[in-house]
């Protein structure tokens, strides 16, 4: 069995300041992959990030960067010098090879203020 | 680039009746994923198909059932319909022949109200 936390329920920040979303993974495949989604009020699912199991390199894309660490089971994601834009739902979510379907966490919604 | 395309967009049934959801998935992409989020829940996994057969299945009532078509197409079939069925309907695409195992992109879904 797959499971995926985001213990994060809600964030509030302001303006150009840096959100970083929690996300903490199990799963007994070696070999899984790991994704982040955004969800803005018009309700499509945006895919943001993708990692898989053997790659824990982080890296930057933009304004966006990921922390993923096998050792915890952790896969953080930050948003540096958020946006007004950037309120959405933000979920976490995890997929075995193989089975692929994609296992979600509850969301952690994000609201950038002005 | 062509991306998923679900219809309709906003279905409104009453309790008991059927709904018949539809999935047009990126060309030459030969997987096809539901999921059905509720309100403020996560997306939860229904059922999927690869090459026009059924290759996982989930948390779908026996109320459901799928299939894909000789040109990948989907369609989700709702009967008996009830109040708890109000979700947001996901179909999501991929292609499992191109290296981008894993890599599922999502229509913009079908808002179902039960009334």
């Amino acid at each position: 069995a797959q499971k995926v936390t985001q213990a994060q329920t809600e964030i509030s920040v302001v303006e150009k300041e840096d959100v970083t979303l929690d996300c903490v993974y199990e799963t007994r495949d070696t070999t899984y992959y790991l994704f982040w989604y955004k969800q803005p009020p018009s309700g499509e699912l945006v895919f943001l990030i993708r990692r898989n199991s053997f790659d824990e390199q982080n890296e930057i894309s933009g304004r966006y960067s990921w922390n993923f660490q096998k050792s915890t089971s952790s896969f953080n994601f930050t948003i540096t010098a958020s946006q007004v834009v950037d309120s959405a739902v933000y979920f976490c979510a995890l997929s075995e090879v193989g089975g692929y379907k994609l296992s979600f966490g509850a969301g952690t919604t994000v609201t950038v203020r002005a | 680039a062509a991306g998923v395309i679900q219809s309709p967009r906003h279905l409104i049934k009453e309790k008991r009746e059927t709904a018949t959801l539809k999935c047009y998935p990126i060309p030459r992409h030969d997987t096809v994923y539901w999921y059905q989020q509720g309100p403020g829940q996560d997306p939860q996994f229904l059922i999927s198909f690869y090459e026009k057969m059924q290759s996982d299945k989930g948390s779908i009532p026996d109320r459901f059932s799928a299939q894909q078509f000789s040109d990948y197409h989907s369609e989700l079939n709702m009967s008996s319909l009830e109040l708890g069925d109000s979700a947001l309907y996901f179909c999501a695409s991929s292609s499992r022949d191109r290296g981008n195992l894993n890599e599922q992109f999502f229509g913009p879904g079908t808002r179902l109200t039960v009334l």
